[in-house]
């Protein structure tokens, strides 16, 4: 069975810039999650999509962040524009649904912001 | 802000020792609990998991204990191996609040040889 899949894998940018993160995840899977996890701490939930439908997205900053999933498969992460606190990892996770089901992690994409 | 937390951030532990880290939530409406393993440059990976209406979960050289009266979770890890050496974080689903899946901070494990 196929994994989560993310690109791309580093990212460097400079402040103000802009930059997008792919997700495409396990096939069937209803549930997706992104996560922003900063050095040394835990994964931080951004944003949850059941299907094509936002759960949950009370912690994404939507000033600058924006996610969609496209006919609830794919999911685009951007952030527009960066700031040096937003260098961290982005992972993205997906589940068959949120009831009683782990979420499988993609590798994530560390993006650094300079 | 989170709900679940670990009490230690870093623990070392003998090759072959048992392991046992420990994890405080506070949402006592939470009632699915999941264990991740996260190696260095790579995503969690799933553990073991319970649910609330179980005390105690056993898996292959894992067992997940769930104290409900004092909101405490814990991973036993039997015969630690360095290949167990990893951050690991405990991750409740709020139900109550669409299934959210919320992270603890971590616990670093280091196995001496």
């Amino acid at each position: 069975e196929a994994g989560v899949a993310q690109s791309p894998r580093y990212k460097i940018i400079e402040k103000r810039q802009s930059v997008a993160f792919w997700c495409n995840p396990i096939s069937g899977h209803a549930t997706l999650y992104w996560y922003q996890q900063i050095l040394g701490q835990g994964p931080k939930l951004l944003i949850q999509f059941q299907n094509n439908g936002v759960v949950d997205d009370s912690q994404l900053p939507k000033d600058r962040f924006s996610a969609e999933r496209l006919k609830g498969v794919d999911s685009t992460l951007k952030i527009q524009p960066a700031k040096l606190e937003d260098s961290a990892v982005y992972l993205c996770a997906s589940s068959l649904h949120s009831a009683y089901t782990e979420a499988f992690f993609g590798q994530g994409t560390r993006l650094t912001v300079v | 802000g989170e709900s679940v937390g670990l009490h230690l951030p870093t623990l070392s532990v003998q090759e072959g020792d048992n392991s046992i880290i420990n994890c405080a939530y506070s949402n006592s409406a939470s009632d699915y609990f999941i264990w991740y393993k996260q190696e260095s440059g790579k995503g969690p990976q799933f553990i073991i998991d319970i649910r609330s209406n179980m005390d105690k979960r056993q898996g292959q050289r894992v067992t997940v204990l769930l104290n409900k009266t004092v909101k405490h979770l814990s991973l036993q890890i039997a015969a630690t191996q360095p290949g167990d050496s990893a951050v690991y974080f405990c991750a409740e689903i709020l139900y109550n609040q669409g299934g959210k899946l919320i992270f603890g901070q971590g616990t670093e494990l280091s196995v001496k040889p």
